[in-house]
C-alpha cells in the first residue's frame, strides 16, 4: 500500500520562475494538505483540497495556488520565486472526515537562487 | 488563531537519561493535541495523539505525554531514551473535530541521544 508520494524530491530554481509540485495521496484518502517548513522551522499549512476545491488556506500569499485532480492527486504551484520561498514542501493526505491524524509525504526541497 | 510554541530547540542527551519536551498551546476552544516525530531522512510520522478522556496518552516506542488544560500544556516524556530516539519532534494542534484535519505545528525541537 503506497504511502504519501511526492515529486520531484530536490529541485532549484531562480528568482522569477515558477515551480510546480506533485503529490499521490495515501490510498483510500480524499483530501490534501500542503504544509511549507523552512529551515529550522516547524511545517506551516498553505492549503488544503478535497473534492478538487480549496477548502482551507493558510497566511500565504496568492502566488501560492494548488489544484486537485478527479484521482485526488494534488499540484502546488508557486509563482514569481522569492529567495524565502526556499523550502521543504510537504504534502500530508487524510480523509476529509475528522480522523485526528495525517499521513505525510518525504516533501520536496526546492531551492531558490 | 491556533500557536504552538516548543521552548527547547535543540536538547542532547545520554543514552537512558529521561527526556520531557515542553510544549505549549494558544486556542480559545476546544483542542486536539499531537506529538509528531520526524527521524533522519524520514517523513514526518504521527508519535501520540490527545483528543478528549485521560490527559495522560501513550504512543509509540515508550512515550507518552501529559494534557495539562490548565497550563495549555501537552509535554512529551520517555523515561529512558535510546540512541534511535534522535529526531526531531514536532507538536501540533487543530480544533476540536475540524474536517479536514489542519494542524497548527510548533517549530520542533532537535533531540540528539549521544550512545
Amino acid at each position: 500500500d503506497a504511502g504519501v508520494t511526492q515529486s520531484p524530491t530536490h529541485l532549484i530554481k531562480t528568482r522569477g520562475q515558477q515551480v510546480t509540485l506533485r503529490c499521490s495521496p495515501k490510498s483510500g484518502h480524499d483530501t490534501v494538505s500542503w504544509y511549507q517548513q523552512a529551515l529550522g522551522q516547524g511545517p506551516q499549512f498553505i492549503f488544503q483540497y478535497y473534492e478538487e476545491e480549496e477548502r482551507q488556506r493558510g497566511n500565504f500569499p496568492d502566488r501560492f495556488s494548488g489544484h486537485q485532480f478527479p484521482n485526488y492527486s494534488s499540484e502546488l504551484n508557486v509563482n514569481a520565486l522569492l529567495l524565502g520561498d526556499s523550502a521543504l514542501y510537504l504534502c500530508a493526505s487524510s480523509l476529509w472526515v475528522f480522523t485526528g491524524e495525517l499521513f505525510f509525504g518525504e516533501g520536496s526541497r526546492l531551492t531558490v537562487l | 488563531a491556533q500557536s504552538v510554541s516548543q521552548h527547547n530547540h535543540h536538547v542532547i542527551l545520554s543514552e537512558a537519561a529521561s527526556l520531557e519536551l515542553g510544549c505549549n498551546y494558544s486556542y480559545g476552544g476546544t483542542v486536539n493535541l499531537f506529538w509528531y516525530v520526524q527521524y533522519p531522512g524520514q517523513h514526518l510520522q504521527l508519535l501520540l495523539k490527545y483528543f478528549s478522556g485521560d490527559p495522560l496518552v501513550k504512543g509509540i516506542k515508550g512515550f507518552e505525554a501529559e494534557f495539562i488544560k490548565s497550563k495549555f500544556s501537552f509535554n512529551l516524556r520517555k523515561p529512558s531514551v535510546q540512541w534511535s530516539d534522535t529526531a526531531e519532534y514536532f507538536c501540533a494542534v487543530s480544533k476540536r473535530f475540524n474536517a479536514g484535519n489542519m494542524l497548527t505545528f510548533g517549530g520542533g525541537t532537535r533531540l540528539m541521544v549521544k550512545p
